[in-house]
């Protein structure tokens, strides 16, 4: 079972910074299947980024994720008011299907 | 439009069942592997099931294996949760969600959810 390991739990910055959130595995990650998901108080997750780096569809250019094997992050490379939430990293394609236990962006 | 809807959530006392269902339109259903995610009130999501798009492949997490049976219905587009002997710890938000691919079979993580449907274990 791969253990996903996301530190700090919380980051506090201000629109318009540049926000890197990681994300760590326990082990190797096989074909990068790592998802990163956002998600706003009542509401469900969205994809934003699958295959470790890929953005999903709709998804602004201002996010992107990197890394593989078991170091990866998902990078907001300007944040704007609508980005604070908070981000989940997932291993997927094969079970268990672990999440991350998240990180929480908030205003500084 | 693409869209999966959850119900059957509701009050259960522990040790008692309840069977959550999953009405997906707009795509073709029976191509897509399908998860159910749940979240405990002010935690994390944790995944619970997945079963594979002809339904011959179903796994689980450790935490629900043999309490909880993941099945779908591809000639009604419906995926269910059966969902025996629950305890305090299932208290949860329980969302369905489809597992996207491309044409090569690479999977694209989960990218259509469901609106999530509420379960409280509770005497």
């Amino acid at each position: 079972e791969i253990v996903l390991t996301q530190s700090p739990g919380t980051l506090s910055l201000s629109p318009g910074e540049r926000a890197t959130l990681p994300c760590r595995a326990s082990q190797s990650v096989s074909s990068n299947y790592l998802a990163w998901y956002q998600q706003k108080p009542g509401q469900a997750p969205r994809l934003l980024i699958y295959g470790a780096s890929s953005r999903a569809p709709g998804i602004p250019d201002r996010f992107s994720g990197s890394g593989s094997g078991t170091d990866f992050s998902l990078t907001i490379s300007r944040l704007e008011p609508e980005d604070f939430a908070v981000y989940y990293c997932q291993h997927y394609g094969s079970s268990p299907y672990s999440f991350g236990q998240g990180t929480k962006l908030e205003f500084k | 439009q693409v869209q999966l809807v959850a119900s059957g959530g509701g009050v259960v006392q522990p040790g008692r069942s309840l069977r959550l269902s999953c009405v997906a339109s707009g795509f073709t259903f029976s191509n897509y592997g399908m998860h159910w995610v749940r979240q405990a009130p002010g935690k994390g999501l944790e995944w619970v099931a997945v079963i594979w798009f002809d339904g011959n492949g179903k796994y689980y997490a450790d935490s629900v294996k043999g309490r909880f049976t993941i099945s779908r219905d591809n000639s009604k587009n419906t995926l269910d949760l059966q969902m025996n002997s629950l305890t305090a710890e299932d208290t949860a938000v329980y969302y369905c969600a489809r597992e996207d691919y491309d044409s090569s079979g690479y999977l694209y993580g989960l990218d259509v959810w469901g609106q999530g449907t509420t379960v409280t274990v509770s005497s």
